[in-house]
């Protein structure tokens, strides 16, 4: 079956830095990527990764391993504001998401 | 990124009764549509994938009689939820994405419509 992991909840303080892991197994992979769920509103997109390798936006970075199934978000100097759920999902070979349970992050002050 | 809107935003209805809610593409022509379902914490379950013109495709344990989706044409998709319970009861929301052969392009999700049946 597929199944995309990710930790229920981890929780940081404001300005640290905190990496959030994915583990997947799918049929075909044609990409992975990040999105960010605030309470009660739909998913935004953060990231896609399709090759090995780290891709850096702003303070957000992802990063992929085709070969282990693995895959990490990692936010630096981290605000308030990213106090949120973080969805990995997977694009599998019919091009279908297949989404992670998400991760949901506690800032603290 | 491209648009996608919602509407409604929010509906509360009676169990029994029908809700339509639309999906638009603003400003680009979506080859494909996805809708979802989401309960309190816990993540995105894809219901059906719809191709415009055709017949969607729905996931196991989705009855496609009781929600039914149209896809008439590349920036319009609707998702009615007939004779509504509580149990369906959700945060629906739509995504939308332009997929040719093997490129791929992003999924553009609306802002989901929160339906409560009371």
């Amino acid at each position: 079956g597929q199944n995309i992991d990710q930790p229920t909840e981890m929780t940081a303080t404001e300005g640290a830095i905190v990496q959030i892991n994915c583990t997947y197994q799918t049929s075909g992979f044609n990409g992975l990527f990040w999105y960010q769920q605030h309470a009660g509103e739909a998913p935004t997109f953060l990231s896609y990764n399709v090759l090995d390798g780290l891709e850096e936006k702003g303070r957000f970075s992802s990063f992929l391993s085709r070969s282990k199934g693995y895959s990490y978000l990692l936010l630096k100097e981290l605000q308030m504001k990213d106090s949120a759920s973080y969805l990995c999902a997977v694009m599998d070979s019919n091009y279908q998401l297949i989404w992670g349970a998400g991760t949901k992050l506690i800032i603290k002050p | 990124g491209a648009v996608v809107s919602q509407h409604p935003s929010w509906v509360i209805c009676k169990s029994g009764t029908s809700v339509k809610i639309e999906c638009r593409s603003l400003d680009f022509q979506a080859t494909t549509m996805f809708w979802y379902r989401q309960f309190p914490k816990q993540s995105l379950m894809l219901m059906a994938t719809s191709n415009e013109g055709s017949k969607a495709t729905y996931e196991q344990g989705v009855e496609k009689d009781k929600f039914l989706i149209n896809h008439a044409s590349l920036t319009l998709s609707t998702l009615t939820v007939t004779s509504a319970h509580p149990e369906d009861s959700s945060f629906y929301i739509c995504s939308a994405a332009s997929i040719s052969g093997s490129s791929y392009n992003e999924q553009f999700f609306g802002p989901g419509t929160r339906l409560t049946v009371l």
